[in-house]
């Protein structure tokens, strides 16, 4: 099977602007979850879809928002983009079961560097 | 906040030997996920261990848990310059999302 895909792969903007990630998932998996990677607070959870539904969501404010299609791609968008939106954003997919119990795979991951 | 806190922070070592890291965490875990990055990539699952096992092999890697001290230990034997990266654990809740430590730096010298 192919793994999780994310485009693009790096990605530069200024600040007020909006930027919109995409991510493919293991094919048969139907949860997605967004993940934000910076130096300073390390690896934190953003939100989950389940079955173009949210299901899960972090402590991120507003301006973070997503999406899950039929196909079980997701899009994760951002807007007014900040200096500290600057980050490695990564996707996992998983088949999701309850409780959590099975393995998440993640994908390459977005830079997204903020100017 | 982080569920998982790996131990130590950072970690230099030459080819062959053994380098091992810890995890603790703080709330009751369902299973307990190592995973690894290597710089500024994706990160590889490398092994799950669930709350009813004491130990797990995967190659090269060995994973204790320790659920009444709440912490874990990976091991990786014969280290090799490939297994230079970062080193995280990571503990789902009860929907899933993933907790991760700050992770463990390996160096891993020629």
């Amino acid at each position: 099977k192919a793994g999780v895909t994310q485009t693009p792969r790096y990605l530069i903007k200024t600040r007020g602007q909006q930027v919109t990630l995409s991510c493919s998932p293991i094919s048969g998996h139907r949860s997605v979850s967004w993940y934000q990677q910076t130096p300073g607070q390390g690896l934190q959870f953003l939100f989950e879809y389940f079955s173009e539904t949210q299901r899960n969501k972090g402590n991120f404010p507003g301006r973070f928002s997503g999406r899950q299609f039929s196909n079980s791609r997701s899009e994760m968008n951002v807007s007014t983009l900040e200096l500290g939106d600057s980050a490695l954003y990564l996707c996992a997919s998983r088949s999701w079961t309850s409780g959590g119990g099975e393995t998440q795979y993640f994908g390459p991951g977005t830079r997204l560097l903020v100017l | 906040s982080q569920q998982g806190e790996e131990d130590p922070q950072a970690l230099s070592i030459q080819e062959g030997e053994n380098a091992t890291m810890n995890c603790s965490y703080k709330t009751s875990i369902n299973n307990l996920q190592w995973y690894r990055q290597n710089s500024g990539r994706g990160l590889v699952h490398l092994i799950l261990i669930r709350s009813n096992e004491r130990e797990k092999h995967s190659g090269r890697l060995r994973v204790t848990l320790d659920t009444s001290k709440k912490s874990s230990s990976l091991l990786i034997t014969a280290s090799r310059a490939a297994d230079t990266a970062s080193y995280f654990c990571a503990t789902p809740d009860s929907w899933g999302k993933l907790q991760f430590g700050a992770g463990t730096q390996v160096v891993v010298t020629p």
